[in-house]
């Protein structure tokens, strides 16, 4: 089993509707969790970090997580075509000392005119 | 003032050779990363440096090389270049120790494309 798997996509939404971006981990204890976008050509740049469960909402981004389900996800409202991008997940697992984010393989949207 | 810089922006160079990527970060950030990212977008660590210490080591040829000299930078020397070695590396830092979960977010560089022909 994967210890962060994505639906790789493309997902594709019309402009205006909401994207909803999955993520589900392995790792019971992790606590850290991160969404990146990355741009075709470019670098992950993060976007969202959270780390209680429950939901934390910044501009139209809403990150949400439910660590009983090892679940996290990213809502976008008002799907704009310039949030075209993959959109990485990745995970912080527990444990003490210095620790490695792992990484999903992304999830490809696209938002049509 | 970019926060994090890498250079070169690409790299094309024959099998065989020897390569250097160098990479430096003004966010005042503890901890510095190599990541690989394959032709399938997967973004793997390789090593990480908190302070000059190596701290993350893995599993990965030892033709790869890092050094850090200093917390602001770290460098990556690869021998004997393979096609395989073919990718987009990054550098990233983040406040990441010791401090806790909430240190861990990274910021990337704008990566190496290497291209081993």
């Amino acid at each position: 089993q994967k210890e962060v798997e994505q639906n790789s996509g493309p997902l594709s939404v019309p402009e205006g509707a909401i994207a909803s971006l999955n993520c589900t981990y392995s790792d019971r204890g992790s606590q850290s969790f991160f969404w990146y976008r990355q741009y075709s050509g470019k670098s992950p740049e993060l976007i969202m970090s959270i780390y209680s469960n429950g939901d934390k909402e910044d501009g139209r981004f809403t990150a949400q997580l439910n660590k009983a389900s090892q679940y996290v996800s990213l809502l976008i409202r008002d799907s704009q075509p310039s949030d075209s991008a993959t959109y990485l997940c990745a995970v912080l697992p527990f444990s003490g000392g210095y620790q490695k984010v792992t990484f999903g393989t992304g999830t490809k949207l696209q938002v049509i005119p | 003032d970019t926060a994090v810089s890498q250079t070169p922006k690409y790299l094309v160079t024959q099998m065989g050779n020897d390569k250097s990527i160098k990479c430096e970060q003004n966010l005042g950030h503890d901890t510095m990363y190599w990541y690989k990212q394959d032709s399938k977008k997967f973004l793997k660590i390789m090593f990480s440096y908190n302070n000059k210490e190596l701290i993350i080591n893995e599993t990965v040829p030892n033709r790869f090389s890092p050094k850090s000299p200093d917390k602001a930078h770290l460098n990556l020397h690869i021998n004997s270049l393979e096609l395989g070695d073919s990718a987009v590396y990054f550098c990233a830092s983040s406040q990441a120790g010791l401090a806790g979960p909430y240190s861990y977010e990274q910021y990337f560089g704008p990566g190496t494309r290497l291209t081993v022909t």
